[in-house]
C-alpha cells in the first residue's frame, strides 16, 4: 500500500545544515513534494522533484532523491530561527489523480539560537 | 499567499450537525483537492474535484461529500459529525492535469464537542 514515513523531530543550531528524511513505498509515485507548516497555518509548497531526477537545488535547498531505495531528502542550508516549522514530504501520481498526495507524518524542526 | 483562501478560520460544531467549509482557488486552477489533518498528523486526503465532478476519493465514508462551482469555489459537506470530525481541514488547489504544484489554503478548524 501507499505509505509515507518520517522521523518526528530534528533539532539543530542555527547555521548548521538541517537535512530532513523521507522513505515511501509507491513506486509508481510521479511527484515528490516538501511542504512546510508553521504552528496553525496551512501548508506551504517549498519545492517538488520529479520521480526521473536524483537531485533540485533550489537556493538554500536542497532535494535529494533516491528511487531505487526510495528515500527522500531535504537539505536546509544555513538554518535559520525562522526555519523552525513541520515539514512535511508528500508522494503524488500525477495527471488526473495529481491532487491525491500521500503525506508523512511530519518532521518538527526545531532551530536554536 | 497562495491565493487560496477558505472560510471559516474556525467553526464549533455539535456531534450529530451538519457542517458546510467553504474554498475559493486561485483563477484559473479546475481542480481542487480536500484533505483532513488530525492533530499532530499528516494531511489524509478525502477527495479530488475537476472541472465539478469528483475523480477521485480517499478512505472517507460517503457523509463527506463536496461541490466544486464554475467560479472556482467550491464546498466540503459533513453530515452527522462525529467526535473524531475535529481536525483541521485543507483543501488546496492546481491548474489541472499537466501542473503538479499544488497549493493549500490556511484551513478550516473544526472541533465538534
Amino acid at each position: 500500500g501507499e505509505d509515507v514515513e518520517q522521523s518526528l523531530f530534528l533539532s539543530v543550531r542555527e547555521g548548521d545544515s538541517s537535512v530532513i528524511n523521507c522513505t515511501y513505498t509507491d513506486s509508481s509515485s510521479t511527484y515528490l513534494y516538501w511542504y512546510k507548516q508553521e504552528p496553525g497555518a496551512g501548508l506551504q509548497l517549498l519545492t517538488y522533484i520529479f520521480s526521473n531526477m536524483d537531485m533540485k537545488q533550489d537556493q538554500r535547498l536542497t532535494v535529494l532523491l533516491n528511487k531505487k531505495d526510495k528515500h527522500l531528502s531535504l537539505r536546509i542550508a544555513d538554518t535559520q530561527t525562522g526555519d523552525s516549522a513541520i515539514y512535511f514530504c508528500a508522494e503524488g501520481s500525477g495527471g488526473n489523480q495529481g491532487g491525491k498526495l500521500i503525506f508523512g507524518q511530519g518532521t518538527e524542526l526545531s532551530v536554536k539560537p | 499567499e497562495t491565493g487560496v483562501t477558505q472560510s471559516p478560520t474556525h467553526l464549533i460544531k455539535t456531534r450529530g450537525q451538519q457542517v458546510t467549509l467553504r474554498c475559493s482557488s486561485q483563477s484559473g486552477h479546475n481542480t481542487v483537492s480536500w484533505y483532513q489533518q488530525a492533530l499532530g498528523q499528516g494531511p489524509q486526503f478525502i477527495f479530488q474535484y475537476y472541472r465539478e465532478e469528483e475523480n477521485g476519493r480517499g478512505n472517507f465514508p460517503p457523509r463527506f461529500s463536496g461541490l466544486q462551482f464554475p467560479n472556482y469555489s467550491s464546498e466540503l459537506n459533513v453530515n452527522a459529525l462525529e467526535l473524531d470530525d475535529s481536525a483541521l481541514y485543507l483543501c488546496a488547489s492546481r491548474g489541472g492535469a499537466g501542473e503538479h504544484e499544488q497549493y493549500f489554503g490556511p484551513g478550516t478548524r473544526l472541533t465538534v464537542t
